[in-house]
């Protein structure tokens, strides 16, 4: 089994939406992340966690609220999907002693109409 | 801030050809480099790292020298395999409040060997 999973995999909404996208991890690692993917862009951090009290937000953060339900678990939602938002999203975890090396899972692929 | 710019792709190649892909940065401080790759449908994963000016990582025949003087982390291979086709990602770590580290991406440099 995967250690970093992601669902759903491929997910297309209408603009207004709320959408929540969730990622759970077997790795025991305390901080997790959510990335964007665009192309020609890298990718860029939305939300960062480093334990279950503690959320901060990344570079791109207006319009995402994140939640991380367990130290496994870390949801990040968007309340009123905009097509803008269309994009590939990471979930990303690392170790509390290995903060450099982060670990991905396979990607949610999100369509905003 | 910390930032990473790695040369445009695609990257064209054919089997058994040298690859090397530029990835060059802007930085305060000692940070560490990374190469991160992507292969189709799949999630990134850590290809190597160096965590101080001339180490050199490698891994599965890629190679890349941390190079201080020129700002430069250039991503090699002797001898390309289709297998190798992906995009490559260029990445280094940044400060963040409290001393936490995040990853700053370059923008991917895609490649594609043929037979």
């Amino acid at each position: 089994d995967a250690d970093v999973t992601q669902t759903p995999r491929n997910r297309i909404t209408k603009t207004g939406k709320r959408i929540m996208l969730e990622c759970s991890q077997t790795k025991g690692h305390d901080r997790m992340y959510w990335y964007r993917q665009d192309p020609g862009l890298g990718l860029r951090l939305i939300y960062y966690s480093f334990d279950v009290k503690d959320i901060n937000k990344g570079e791109i953060s207006d319009g995402y609220s994140v939640s991380r339900q367990a130290q496994a678990k870390f949801s990040l939602s968007l309340e009123s999907a905009i097509p803008n938002q269309t994009a590939l999203y990471f979930c990303a975890t690392s170790d509390l002693g290995r903060t450099d090396t982060q670990y991905f899972g396979p990607g949610t692929r999100l369509t905003v109409l | 801030g910390n930032s990473v710019t790695q040369m445009e792709g695609p990257v064209t190649l054919s089997e058994e050809a040298f690859l090397t892909i530029n990835c060059t940065y802007t930085a305060t401080g000692y940070p560490s480099l990374f190469w991160y790759v992507q292969y189709p449908g799949e999630g990134l994963q850590l290809l190597l790292k160096a965590t101080k000016a001339d180490d050199k990582g490698s891994n599965k025949g890629f190679e890349a020298t941390y190079r201080k003087e020129t700002t430069s982390f250039h991503l090699e291979k002797g001898s390309v395999q289709v297998s190798d086709s992906a995009v490559y990602f260029c990445a280094l770590t940044d400060t963040l409040s409290g001393g936490y580290n995040k990853l700053i991406f370059g923008a991917g440099t895609r490649l594609a060997v043929h037979p």
